[in-house]
């Protein structure tokens, strides 16, 4: 079983619309939760972290984890174009290392 | 801002040469790793490093592979006869006390031929 996993997408979305992505992880010891955004030939950016089980947000973005269940989420409400990039979700396990998923591709169309 | 830096951008090399990609890091950061990209594909961790030394690596991270920090700000990843299936992007990424607060650097699309 994959570290994490992810729906690879792509997604494509109005402008405006709410926008879900996931990813389900197998090691119910993985401790702090990221979600990176990654532009086109470029690096990965940090977008948000969480540590607990629960949402948090930041602007527009809701990161919501439930250990419970071993899923976390990443919501962007009123998305824009500006928001067209693919997604990665990367778990801080141990041993110094992330887990990445896959990456979602996401499309805003004006 | 801070910001990793990687040169070269892009380097195509013929298969069995030797490449060398480099890495600038936060000045202040202590901890450093490289991760690899294939496209289409998710990325993979391949070595971290710490104090002069190997931390931790993947099983990617075998015998062609190497690391070092030969002065005070550059991090290089060698490799040392590369292979067709070694053509990704290489990111290289820091931190200042080894936990999920990484940043990233743009990366080097490595092309093999």
């Amino acid at each position: 079983q994959k570290e994490v996993e992810q729906d690879p997408g792509p997604l494509s979305v109005p402008e405006g619309a709410i926008v879900s992505l996931n990813c389900t992880y197998s090691n119910s010891a993985f401790q702090y939760f990221m979600w990176y955004r990654q532009y086109s030939r470029k690096g990965p950016e940090l977008l948000m972290y969480t540590y607990s089980s629960g949402n948090k947000e930041d602007g527009r973005f809701t990161a919501q984890v439930d250990k419970s269940s071993k899923y976390i989420s990443l919501f962007i409400r009123d998305s824009q174009p500006s928001d067209s990039a693919t997604y990665l979700c990367a778990i801080w396990g141990n041993f110094n290392k992330f887990y990445f998923g896959s990456g979602t591709k996401l499309n805003v169309k004006p | 801002e801070p910001e990793v830096t990687q040169t070269p951008s892009h380097q195509v090399t013929q298969m069995g040469q030797e490449v060398i990609l480099r890495c600038v890091p936060i000045s202040n950061h202590l901890y450093f790793y490289w991760y690899r990209q294939i496209l289409g594909q998710k990325v993979e961790f391949l070595v971290s490093f710490y104090n002069n030394e190997i931390s931790e690596k993947s099983e990617i991270f075998d015998d062609q592979f190497s690391v070092e920090r030969p002065d005070g700000s550059n991090f290089t990843l060698k490799i040392r006869s590369t292979k067709l299936e070694d053509s990704a992007m290489y990111f290289c990424a820091s931190s200042a006390q080894g936990t999920y607060g990484y940043t990233f650097g743009s990366g080097t699309r490595l092309t093999v031929v």
